[in-house]
């Protein structure tokens, strides 16, 4: 059972074009969603975050929008650099007494120079 | 400060042997998560720690794996014994406490190939 969906495995973009990233969920209880990083090798990183009870949450070129009603969030990275080249992570958080996150497949964002 | 250190980074062994993983987290972190990462997957949680008592291992196989962490600092994952579906990263994170709405810390993780 996929909570959490990333359906798109792989994005290629442009450098100084805007990359979206996209996440589907189902269970209309997770009340906070993040956004991770991860680069080869490394483990993933934190990015962004936002409330079930927000729409939007800006922070420097990254921007995570959600639609509860479509259970859907897309991470928006405006202007795309090829530093941003990674596999992106979104993960829910199920049980706000808890820190366990769930986790979707990632999505491999490619920026060429 | 210091990340997230786990140990070996990388680690090969054949089924039905046995293994371990070790990791040391942020200094002062309470919280201490073990995930593992399946190629092509996502990051699944095991085992949560707060301080050395367990929060949740709902998805941790205990009939093979194993963790402990003593005197609430550093953590052990076991398996034993290992299987081929086990071939994995093994990721530990931290954090100061056990809410994780504002994210984790990563270590770089361990990769266990089972042959």
């Amino acid at each position: 059972d996929q909570q959490v969906k990333q359906n798109s495995p792989s994005l290629s973009v442009q450098e100084g074009r805007i990359s979206i990233l996209n996440c589907d969920y189902t269970n209309s209880m997770f009340d906070y969603f993040l956004w991770y990083k991860k680069y080869p090798a490394e483990g993933p990183t934190f990015l962004i975050s936002i409330s079930s009870i927000k729409d939007k949450n800006e922070d420097g070129r990254f921007t995570v929008f959600l639609n509860k009603s479509a259970k859907h969030l897309s991470l928006h990275i405006v202007p795309s650099q090829p530093g941003d080249s990674a596999v992106y992570f979104c993960a829910a958080r199920p049980d706000s007494n808890t820190g366990k996150l769930i986790f979707g497949q990632g999505t491999t964002l490619q920026v060429k120079p | 400060e210091a990340g997230v250190a786990q140990s070996p980074r990388y680690k090969i062994i054949e089924k039905r042997q046995s293994v371990a993983f070790w990791c040391n987290p942020i200094s002062g972190h309470a919280t201490l998560y073990w995930y593992q990462q399946i190629l092509g997957q996502g990051p699944k949680l095991l085992i949560q720690f707060q301080n050395n008592g367990v929060v949740d291992d709902s998805q941790l196989p205990k009939d093979r794996f194993s963790a402990e962490r003593l005197k609430g600092v550093d953590s052990t994952l076991k398996i034993q014994p290992a299987k081929l579906e086990d071939s994995a990263v093994y990721l530990c994170a931290s954090s100061p406490e056990g809410r994780a709405n504002y994210g984790y810390t990563f270590g770089s993780g361990t990769r266990l190939t089972v042959v």
